[in-house]
């Protein structure tokens, strides 16, 4: 079945690195991908989204790729902040509708 | 600032008594959705409105209903709920549902049944 997997353990790194998330998907192959941010509690908030003939953007420290081959979306955050924990889905179509599926996310833990 | 508003961010009912969530939006978008998360989990889409057209997930329990009375209104109406339907539901929006918009979600309603 078509799905769409994030790392569901914790990702835990100290203040200033970068830290790494990743979504990967099956059988679809979808003509975007979008990353949103969700605090404990909180409806998700949209930071980016990379199109298929996209290799990789950029917004402030953060950084998507997006390898149609792989059917693999990597998220970057450089220069990490405590402020930058929280929980980060993946989200894409999943079939010929409009309707975004949404990964489960990863929790991102950054220590001062 | 325009937004979209859930009320109310905590629900408690009861076993079986139902309950209505609603969800505002000062965006004038023309597409609603209604999603249901559980702790941990990813938002699942129970159905969306583009407009006043409804669209049902084949997989949504026909326990869960929805309206929309106009633009800026919508309602997620929980006839019977059941243990398992405690969660957290969030309410986006989009301006027109084209590929690749992004959604504009709510802070959620979180809802607990006893």
């Amino acid at each position: 079945s078509q799905k769409i997997e994030q790392n569901s353990e914790a990702l835990n790194i100290q203040e200033g690195k970068t830290a790494t998330l990743t979504c990967n998907y099956t059988n679809y192959s979808p003509a975007y991908l979008q990353w949103y941010r969700q605090d404990p509690g909180r409806g998700p908030v949209f930071l980016l989204l990379i199109r298929e003939n996209e290799k990789e953007k950029r917004k402030e420290r953060l950084k998507v790729t997006f390898d149609t081959t792989l059917k693999q979306s990597l998220f970057h955050i450089t220069a990490s902040q405590p402020a930058d924990s929280a929980t980060y889905l993946c989200a894409l179509k999943l079939n010929a509708g409009n309707m975004l599926t949404f990964g489960g996310g990863t929790r991102l833990m950054v220590k001062p | 600032d325009a937004m979209v508003i859930q009320n109310p961010r905590y629900q408690v009912t009861q076993f079986g008594k139902p309950v209505t969530l609603s969800c505002s939006q000062t965006l004038n978008h023309n597409v609603m959705y209604w999603y249901q998360q559980k702790s941990s989990q990813a938002p699942k889409l129970l159905f969306h409105y583009y407009d006043k057209d409804f669209n049902n997930e084949a997989d949504t329990p026909d326990n869960f209903q929805s309206r929309r009375p106009n633009t800026s209104f919508c309602f997620l109406d929980i006839r019977s709920p059941g243990l398992g339907d405690a969660a957290m539901y969030l309410c986006a929006t989009s301006p027109r549902g084209a590929v690749g918009e992004k959604l504009f979600f709510g802070s959620g309603t979180q809802l607990s049944v006893l």
